[in-house]
């Protein structure tokens, strides 16, 4: 069963700073992984996809890598604002089927 | 393009009521869709898969003469939760799977919460 998770769970930094959030998956036979972003009592917003031939994808100030041979992905997110404070979930595609971690949950201060 | 929406956005019932959630792709057809839960601060689990004109395959630990599941069109898929109790109370996800340019996406719905009093 492929397990996700996300580290850490909550993280807090100040405008300006550029956030990496990390996430891991046991199996390493994945189709896609997915970012998604979700604002508190909201659905999911996708922020970034990364086939499983790819070893990155940047959009404006997102970047997401990818290594599927450790098992891990990285969100960064370069220069944060407070826009950028929501819970940030990670998934992995596998036999047609998403497996998502807890998420981590992140606050920008003005 | 590719807008889930689901109805409705909360709801609250007595125990052992039940509930209808709807999901509906917009702009596009969906053969698959998905039902997914989530606790406060926990992460999305997948309930089931439905595809359209066939029968729901849930996950392990996922009661399906608890948890509904009609897929009647490409567009509409409805979760039933029948016999409502107060743990059945969560934020309920669906999403639509689109084929396009040689991939499967799926598009999420917004959510519904559902609370059991």
């Amino acid at each position: 069963k492929q397990e996700v998770t996300q580290i850490p769970a909550a993280l807090s930094v100040p405008e300006g700073e550029n956030l990496v959030l990390n996430c891991s998956f046991t199996d390493s036979a994945i189709y896609n992984l997915q970012w998604f972003r979700q604002d508190p009592g909201k659905g999911l917003t996708s922020l970034l996809l990364i086939q499983s031939s790819q070893r990155e994808q940047t959009s404006g100030r997102l970047n997401a890598s990818l290594d599927k041979s450790s098992g891990r992905s990285t969100l960064y997110i370069a220069a944060s604002q407070p826009g950028d404070s929501a819970t940030y979930l990670c998934a992995v595609m596998a036999d047609y089927k998403l497996s998502f971690g807890a998420g981590t949950t992140v606050t920008v201060r003005a | 393009g590719a807008v889930v929406s689901q109805h409705p956005s909360w709801v609250i019932c007595k125990s052992g009521t039940s509930v209808k959630i709807e999901c509906r792709s917009l702009d596009f057809q969906a053969t698959t869709m998905f039902w997914y839960r989530q606790f406060p601060k926990q992460s999305l689990m997948l309930m089931a898969t439905s595809n359209e004109g066939s029968k729901a395959t849930y996950e392990q630990g996922v009661e399906k003469d608890k948890f509904l599941i009609n897929h009647a069109s490409l567009t509409l898929s409805t979760l039933t939760v029948t016999s409502a109790h107060p743990e059945d109370s969560s934020f309920y996800i669906c999403s639509a799977s689109e084929y396009k340019q040689g991939a499967d996406t799926q598009y999420f719905g917004p959510g519904t919460r559902l609370t059991v009093l």
